[in-house]
């Protein structure tokens, strides 16, 4: 049972592109959530999704930041015109979404804006 | 608002000696309240949670965490530390709706313990 996978690890990208990081949870999940974590400010949470729906995104950036978890394929967290400050490790974590659960969390990528 | 607060940045123990990493929280209602580690280049795993019951939570590795309401606070503890237990360690709090919501977590308590 493959546990929450996220590709890339490492994604470089030059400011003004667009960087696309992809989340696979859990299988059986159908919750899945983002999380940012910055040096010195830990992890912050960024939206949570289910299949086809944004539940809440009270933590995304307003603008360039989006996510989707289509019916079919993993979870996408997009962000469009990157700045240096997007620089970040991004988590991806999944849940089956019956009360507070515990989050089962991929490794993570690694967005470097040069 | 739920928050969580993790007041010490950084916490040396030497092996074999007790350790304690601490948390406070603020939420409204009955609080939900959880441990995770993350390890070097590595996602965030699951240690224990408190939802109701005993105050006294175990958890994996041989930690436990301790709920009081009075206080407010979830300590993390272990009896005897290891090097290996070297890792981040975050306190956790479920959001505004309890059932399926995210997880509300401090800034990280970076624990260091030397043989």
């Amino acid at each position: 049972n493959a546990g929450v996978m996220q590709n890339p690890r490492h994604l470089v990208r030059r400011r003004g592109q667009e960087a696309r990081l992809r989340c696979s949870p859990m299988k059986g999940h159908s919750h899945v959530y983002w999380y940012r974590q910055l040096p010195e400010e830990g992890l912050k949470f960024m939206v949570y999704l289910q299949k086809e729906n944004i539940i809440d995104e009270s933590g995304m950036p307003k603008e360039r930041f989006s996510a989707e978890f289509p019916k079919e394929g993993p979870s996408i967290l997009r962000i469009q015109q990157v700045v240096r400050g997007d620089s970040a490790a991004y988590f991806c974590a999944s849940s089956d979404g019956q009360g507070p659960e515990k989050l089962f969390f991929g490794s993570g990528t690694q967005l470097s804006v040069l | 608002a739920q928050s969580v607060a993790q007041p010490e940045d950084q916490v040396n123990v030497a092996e074999g000696n007790p350790l304690t990493v601490k948390c406070t929280y603020s939420v409204s209602g009955n609080p939900y309240l959880f441990w995770y580690v993350q390890y070097p280049n590595r996602g965030l795993q699951f240690l224990l949670k408190y939802i109701t019951g005993d105050n006294l939570v175990k958890g994996s590795y041989g930690f436990e965490a301790e709920f009081n309401k009075s206080q407010t606070s979830f300590h993390l503890k272990k009896p005897s530390a290891l090097v290996s237990d070297s890792a981040l360690y975050f306190c956790a709090v479920s959001g505004p709706n309890q059932a399926g919501t995210a997880l509300i977590f401090g800034k990280g308590t970076t624990l260091s313990v030397s043989s």
